[in-house]
């Protein structure tokens, strides 16, 4: 049972590069999301996915883009990295759209230098 | 002021001890999460409720709607205990969206 696998573990990148956090999920879920987490702050959501070919912005899109071609996977790209980028990332699925319990991958830590 | 509040920021328990953390809330909901994030590690989700009281093995979830307050015990806890607790709120109506607290650090020492 993977549930939710996020690959890299931990990436460090320099200002103005590019690269993509993978994000598959075996559960079938429709519902996916890109959370990061910041020191003294509650996570907050980048992005989510309701269902195959449908993403919508959250609280703090810039920056970052992502795609849902598939059920299973929900890449995140950040377009050209910044130093306030730094954070852990964690992507997460869940059954339904709203009122299932949420199941997280194990995070990316991201430094940008 | 933040609209999901938890308290204590931080807590120190002695192994066997009862602890509680809580988690206020100023908007309306449809259901609350209490997340469990392990140093280093990643999160899993421990109760999903809108309503009563849920337990799962030591541990017991409260929701008070008309208050809009839940509490989070452990009972017998232990080293392995030690962890960030996490709630957080789907908010209802039309803005439904998942608004985090920041966490309360529990550390249960032997």
């Amino acid at each position: 049972n993977a549930g939710v696998t996020q690959t890299p573990k931990f990436q460090v990148l320099k200002t103005g590069q590019s690269m993509t956090l993978q994000c598959a999920q075996d559960m079938n879920h429709e519902y996916m999301s890109w959370y990061r987490q910041d020191p003294g702050m509650g996570l907050r959501l980048i992005h989510y996915s309701v269902g195959a070919g449908i993403t919508d912005q959250g609280e703090v899109p810039n920056g970052y883009n992502v795609s849902r071609s598939t059920t299973e996977d929900f890449p995140l790209r950040l377009l050209s990295a910044a130093p306030s980028q730094t954070s852990v990332y964690f992507c997460a699925s869940s059954r339904g759209v709203w009122d299932s319990p949420l199941h997280f991958g194990n995070g990316t830590r991201l430094t940008v230098t | 002021k933040n609209e999901v509040e938890q308290s204590p920021q931080n807590l120190t328990a002695q192994e066997g001890e009862f602890i509680t953390i809580n988690c206020s809330y100023s908007v309306g909901i449809s259901a609350l999460h209490w997340l469990q994030q392990h140093p280093g590690g990643g999160i899993v989700s421990l109760f999903m409720l809108s309503s009563g009281k849920k337990k799962h093995g030591r541990l017991i979830a409260t929701i008070n709607i008309q208050e809009k307050h839940s509490s989070l015990h452990i009972t017998a806890s232990h080293p392995r205990d030690s962890a960030v607790y996490i709630c957080a709120v789907r908010t209802s109506g039309a803005t439904n969206k998942l608004i985090f607290g920041t966490g309360t650090l529990l550390a249960v020492q032997p």
